[in-house]
Formats: C-alpha cells, sequence, structure tokens
C-alpha cells in the first residue's frame, strides 16, 4: 500500500528564504505527483502536477523535482513572502489505482 | 479552467437531520471524489465515483452515501447527521490517469464546512 510522508510538518521562516518542502513515497510505481496549496478553510488548489515521465516543473517561483527511484519529491519556493503561507500537500497516483494518496502536508508561515 | 463547485461554503444541521451536499464540475472528468477534512486527521476518503452511476466506498463511507446519476453531479448524503460528522467536505475530480491521453490531475472545489448541532 502506497504511503506518503511530507516533511518538515511545520515551517516558520522569515521572507525572502529559498525554501525546500519534501515528499516521500513507498511505491516507486507512480504515474503522477501533484502538489497542492491550502490557506486555512478553503479547498486545495493545484500548483503542479508532474508526470512519471518529467523530472520537474516549474510555474512562477515555484519548482517541483521528482525522483521516482529515491521515492522523492520536492517542491522549492524561491525567495518567499507573506502570501505563501499556506498548508502545502502532495498526493501521488500510484498505478493500478484510481484513488491519489495523500500526505498530511506541511504548515508553512513566513513571517515579515 | 477547470471549476469544481460546491453548493454550499457553511451549513448547520440538527442531528438526525438529512443533509444533501452537491458537488458539480464543468470539465467532463470522469473521477470524482468525496473527503472529509479534520484536524490532526488529515483528508480521508469517503466514496469516489469513476463513471455515471459507479461508485466505491473509500476509507470512512459509514453514515454516508452517495449519488451520481449524471457525469457532472456528485452527491454526498448523511442520511441521519450526527454531532460527529461535524467537519469540511471536499470535493474533487480529475480525468481517468490510466487513460494514456490523460493527465489525471486533480481539482477540489472550495469545501463545505458542516455543523451538526
Amino acid at each position: 500500500k502506497q504511503e506518503v510522508t511530507q516533511i518538515p510538518a511545520a515551517l516558520s521562516v522569515p521572507e525572502g528564504e529559498n525554501l525546500v518542502l519534501n515528499c516521500s513515497f513507498t511505491d516507486s510505481a507512480i504515474y503522477n505527483l501533484q502538489w497542492f496549496r491550502q490557506d486555512p478553510g478553503k479547498g486545495l488548489t493545484s500548483l503542479l502536477l508532474i508526470q512519471s515521465s518529467q523530472r520537474e516543473q516549474t510555474s512562477g517561483r515555484l519548482n517541483a523535482s521528482l525522483d521516482k527511484s529515491s521515492g522523492r519529491s520536492t517542491l522549492y519556493i524561491a525567495a518567499s513572502q507573506p502570501g505563501d503561507s499556506a498548508t502545502y500537500l502532495c498526493a501521488v497516483n500510484t498505478g493500478g489505482s484510481y484513488i491519489p494518496t495523500f500526505g498530511r502536508g506541511t504548515s508553512l508561515i513566513v513571517h515579515p | 479552467d477547470v471549476k469544481v463547485t460546491q453548493s454550499s461554503r457553511y451549513l448547520v444541521k440538527r442531528t438526525g437531520e438529512k443533509v444533501f451536499l452537491e458537488c458539480v464540475q464543468d470539465m467532463d472528468h470522469e473521477n470524482m471524489f468525496w473527503y472529509r477534512q479534520d484536524p490532526g486527521l488529515g483528508l480521508r476518503l469517503i466514496y469516489f465515483s469513476y463513471d455515471v452511476k459507479m461508485k466505491e466506498k473509500g476509507d470512512i463511507p459509514e453514515g454516508y452515501s452517495v449519488s451520481r446519476e449524471k457525469k457532472e453531479r456528485f452527491s454526498l448524503i448523511l442520511e441521519s447527521a450526527s454531532t460527529n460528522q461535524t467537519s469540511m467536505y471536499l470535493c474533487a475530480s480529475s480525468t481517468d490517469a490510466l487513460i494514456a491521453e490523460n493527465t489525471g490531475e486533480l481539482f477540489f472545489g472550495e469545501g463545505s464546512r458542516l455543523t451538526v448541532l
């Protein structure tokens, strides 16, 4: 059974820092991995989707990488801003299943 | 843009009431999901549907049922609401990633915060 772990669970940093959030998974037979952002009391917003054949995806200050063989993905946030404060979740779709497996998320606070 | 719309952002219901949570997506997605989210417990899958009239139980289906009569609409039903069903409910949809040309990207609605008194 696929298991997804996100480390750290919480992170507090000053504005301007470059950040790395980690997502690891136990079964490397995935067909995609997706990063989401969730603001308090809201739904999840899709940030980046990486297919199993891809190594990375970029959107603005965000860059997500995927290393299937080691079961890891990282979300890199450049020049963090207070508006980046949110919970970041990763989800993995594993071969043969319709149902994604979610990590518990990393709660990020960027203070001015 | 893909849009997943949940009918109510906030609901307050009494114990024993029947509750309907509606979800509509506008991108012809095959898959639709209902999750609940509680502090410290993460996202938990209640039910999943991969086609019209098809449904599968998730991790916590007890006390819930679902209906998918049309492809775009997936309804979550609480037959007799209880206080332990107070939660944030999230609907999501995606294409079928098992089909090669689909991405399988998952999209969520804004969530429905249900309080049962």
